[in-house]
């Protein structure tokens, strides 16, 4: 159980173009699911919380205009990188929980390139 | 601000030598520091919750244990496949999201 789908898995974009990521609670509900970024060997950084129903909480630095964040269903969250440039090349990676004191459920990551 | 530190941040070992990883955390009021494996590409998988001091969880060769201070997560025996990037990270009171440590490269030589 607690099964977390994110797609596409990569993504290559030109420069100046947008790139929506999707991320999936297949066999449970998640009212509350995270989006991370994680640069080579680095650890993973959290970009914003994203709520069902409601708007995303972003952590400080990240550019809310730049990172749409929507959460229209208990299962679906999505990530639009919007005019993406070449440092947004990245690995986001999705999560959520079950709630309470139960662990984060990743995503297998979606990888960034951006030309 | 919470801070989460692990050591080494890497470690090569032959197959069967045990050892250990450190995770070093300071917090405002810990409500649980969870381990996980992360392979290369991959998105972090789940390995242990830890709630309180003196707390141990063991699955097959690895083991975590828990202090006001630190965690150790305990590998015994390795083999090749447990080669990974081991994480840990601490949620706090009053928020459920998860800060990460740098995580430990772990390279198991056959």
């Amino acid at each position: 159980g607690a099964v977390v789908s994110q797609h596409p898995s990569w993504v290559i974009c030109k420069s100046g173009t947008s790139v929506k990521i999707e991320c999936r609670s297949l066999d449970f509900q998640a009212t509350t699911m995270f989006w991370y970024r994680q640069f080579p060997k680095q650890s993973l950084m959290l970009m914003a919380t994203s709520n069902e129903g409601s708007k995303a909480t972003y952590e400080q630095g990240v550019e809310k205009d730049k990172f749409l964040i929507n959460h229209a269903s208990l299962t679906l969250s999505t990530l639009t990188v919007t005019s993406a440039h070449p440092e947004d090349s990245s690995f986001y990676i999705c999560s959520a929980s079950l709630g309470g004191d139960s662990p984060l459920h990743f995503g297998n990551g979606t990888r960034l390139t951006v030309t | 601000e919470d801070q989460v530190t692990q050591s080494p941040e890497a470690l090569r070992l032959q197959e069967g030598e045990s050892s250990s990883l450190n995770c070093s955390y300071t917090v405002s009021g810990l409500r649980g520091l969870f381990w996980y494996r992360q392979d290369p590409g991959k998105g972090p998988e789940f390995l242990f919750t830890l709630y309180s001091a003196g707390e141990e969880k063991e699955k097959e060769r690895l083991k975590a244990t828990l202090t006001k201070k630190e965690s150790f997560l305990h590998i015994t025996a390795p083999k090749p496949e447990d080669s990974a990037t081991y994480l840990c990270a601490v949620r706090v009171f009053g928020n459920e999201k998860l800060t990460f440590g740098t995580g430990t490269r772990l390279t198991i030589i056959p």
